[in-house]
């Protein structure tokens, strides 16, 4: 089936640690995104890439990482520094044209315990 | 500063009933608007896309309006059911591709 995969769904982070989210796309889609989204809230832009080893900072980048070395496949780490990571992330990808629809993944939920 | 406002933010209705959800956005240039279905704990799902020299656009019960001169879309969801109980979120884009996301409507189905 061709679509959006993120893993894990859910995951626990102790304080002072990195986690990696993961998100893979067969749609042959060139732009890939990474969404925070908190309860009440919308969808607000982490990081996003046009091509391959090329990405850009969103509104709220602080405290995460990408990269983008393979075109379907583009990794969120949530570092340390990131004071407030409990949220639910999602990842989305599309054409790289305006007007396109945007793919959203499932979704992974991180708690900080 | 780019906003976009959806009411109400929550509603319960009846099966069978219709509802509308309003969107209102300050974006500007505007390129497009999209409305989106989001199951709790899952991906948003894309229900219409509406480019400045469209006013409405259908699929299936859900029909969209836009009046791009008062910067208004509303989505109307003809005969609920229960399956329709989702956050509906709005979204618009500006050139080049900048989206702002809209806080979305929880709406809840009764049998």
């Amino acid at each position: 089936d061709g679509g959006i995969t993120q893993s894990p769904k859910y995951l626990f982070r102790k304080e002072g640690q990195n986690v990696t989210l993961s998100c893979e796309q067969n749609l042959n889609h060139d732009a890939m995104y990474w969404y925070r989204q908190d309860p009440g809230q919308g969808l607000r832009l982490i990081y996003y890439s046009q091509i391959v080893n090329d990405f850009q900072k969103g509104d709220i980048a602080e405290g995460y990482s990408v990269s983008r070395e393979k075109k379907e496949s583009f990794p969120l780490t949530v570092t340390s520094a990131q004071k407030n990571p409990t949220a639910f992330y999602l990842c989305a990808t599309d054409r790289g044209s305006s007007g396109n629809t945007i793919y959203f993944g499932e979704g992974s939920w991180l708690t900080v315990v | 500063k780019n906003q976009v406002e959806q009411s109400p933010q929550s509603l319960i209705i009846l099966e069978g009933k219709n509802c509308t959800l309003q969107c209102n956005y300050t974006v500007s240039p505007f390129s497009n608007l999209r409305w989106y279905k989001q199951d709790t704990g899952r991906g948003p799902v894309s229900l219409t896309i509406m480019t400045f020299s469209e006013n409405t656009k259908s699929n299936g019960r859900y029909t969209a309006t836009l009046d791009a001169d008062t910067k208004q879309s509303s989505l109307h969801i003809t005969a609920s059911q229960l399956s329709d109980s989702a956050s509906y979120i709005c979204v618009v884009s500006a050139p080049p591709r900048v989206l702002t996301f809209g806080g979305g409507t929880r709406l809840m189905v009764k049998p």
